[in-house]
């Protein structure tokens, strides 16, 4: 069965970088486009970008543009996100969604608090 | 960029039709996917393209979108139903991805 595996929380000061792992398993990692999404304390989902596995090819959110950086290790079947220069409002739990028919498959989340 | 609506609330009574909508303009002219988030948990998808429901997905969940608006109707709620709702589209121009504000469903 389709999978998605995320690495555990984290606790980030301002300023730092955070880097979520996403483990897929149960079908072809290169043949679908994998996505991170945010969901911040009490709020809503915010979409953050898409990463082709096959071709390494990205495409991220405005709020994101600069800050953010989608990569992956085929052989291990795993995706990666950075996100740089953190701030108190990146404060969220970080999901790794499969893009089937929509968004079929979400990982578990990762929990990454930002605080001094 | 595209922005969806939704109400903020919905309450239903156990057995009732929770009707949920998810507005923009011209919004019948793309495809709209809907998730469920129950408190502390992933969001599982439960309507994809308007009207397609996942395999496991009870029959009780349905979609539909027209005009300006999709809807995701429950039937026969139930106690297990009680849970945010989110609908998304794909903006064709920017290839990005958006998610409505999302509708919190209270079973009486």
């Amino acid at each position: 069965q389709v999978q998605l595996v995320q690495s555990g929380g984290e606790v980030k000061k301002p300023g730092a970088s955070m880097k979520v792992s996403c483990k897929a398993s149960g079908y072809t990692f290169t043949d679908y486009n994998i996505h991170w999404v945010r969901q911040a304390p009490g709020q809503g989902l915010e979409w953050m970008g898409w990463f082709n596995p096959d071709t390494g090819v990205t495409n991220c959110a405005q709020n994101f543009q600069g800050r953010v950086t989608m990569t992956r290790d085929t052989t291990i079947r795993t995706a990666y996100m950075d996100l740089r220069s953190l701030r108190s409002d990146d404060t969220a739990v970080y999901y790794c969604v499969r893009w089937g028919d929509a968004f079929d498959f979400w990982g578990q989340g990762t929990f990454v608090t930002v605080s001094s | 960029s595209y922005v969806l609506t939704q109400p903020p609330s919905v309450s239903v009574a156990p057995g009732d039709t929770a009707t949920i909508l998810c507005g923009e303009n011209d919004l019948g002219n793309r495809s709209v996917h809907w998730y469920q988030q129950r408190p502390g948990q992933a969001p599982v998808l439960v309507i994809y393209y308007d009207t397609d429901r996942p395999s496991g997905i009870p029959e009780r969940f349905s979609g539909s979108n027209f005009g300006d608006t999709a809807t995701l109707t429950i039937s026969r709620v139930e106690a297990g139903d009680e849970a945010d709702y989110y609908c998304q589209v794909w903006d064709s121009e920017s290839d990005h991805y958006v998610f409505g504000p999302g509708t919190k469903v209270t079973v009486l």
